[in-house]
């Protein structure tokens, strides 16, 4: 989800678990979605992305889901390694621009 | 195969004066993009470079913030007469092409005006 302010929303999930971190995107018109993984002290890294005339794509133990409709984005990360302790953005594209969500924080608990 | 690395990764600098930040993208990447972090905060888009197109900045918060990219390749983030809003990570990415597509990331600079 979005956040408001300072107060990014929080994912808390024990080890083994899976994860779904949810995202609300504005504009019908974007072709191209993406997450990143930010740890502490990094850049951005690159998980997924996935293109508008899908609907489903899937990576190593990540997989993005794409509802048009509700223009709703998900990133599913199975069986949650405390390595996946991070920030998670999502991001649209505007033409040749990402427009960032603010975040998630995920919390792994081993 | 280097990353895109930034310089300096820190920088605190007394308010009113000016920061230079550079951006070394990944060789070969013809676009690329300057972001500002806040705190807790997700990333504002600043400016972007493709080619030799006219650079977009229509991100650029003030006319005190200024990028240049020499080369098609180095680019510098200039802020004139720093304020002490303007503290936070300044990252840059780049991409293969035009598009936004998998913009790669540097580790940022993380500014301090005091």
């Amino acid at each position: 989800g979005e956040s408001v302010g300072l107060h990014l929303p929080t994912l808390s999930v024990q080890e083994g678990d899976n994860s779904i971190i949810n995202c609300a995107y504005s504009n019908s018109a974007s072709d191209y979605f993406i997450w990143y993984k930010q740890e502490s002290g990094k850049g951005p890294q690159f998980i997924i992305d996935i293109r508008s005339n899908m609907d489903k794509r899937q990576g190593q133990r990540v997989t993005v889901l794409l509802n048009k409709t509700v223009k709703h984005l998900s990133l599913q990360i199975a069986a949650t390694q405390p390595g996946d302790s991070a920030v998670y953005f999502c991001a649209e594209s505007h033409g040749n621009k990402l427009v960032f969500g603010a975040g998630t924080i995920l919390r792994v608990k081993s | 195969g280097a990353g895109v690395s930034q310089s300096p990764s820190n920088k605190v600098t007394e308010k009113g004066k000016d920061v230079e930040l550079r951006c070394d993208p990944i060789s070969g990447h013809t676009a690329l993009y300057w972001y500002r972090q806040s705190l807790g905060q997700g990333l504002e888009f600043l400016i972007y470079f493709q080619g030799n197109s006219a650079p977009d900045k229509s991100g650029l918060p003030s006319d005190r913030f200024s990028a240049e990219r020499t080369g098609g390749s180095v680019s510098t983030l200039t802020i004139q007469r720093t304020q002490q809003e303007d503290s936070a990570v300044y990252l840059c990415a780049s991409t293969q092409g035009p598009g936004p597509y998998e913009q790669y990331f540097g580790p940022g600079t993380r500014l301090t005006v005091t």
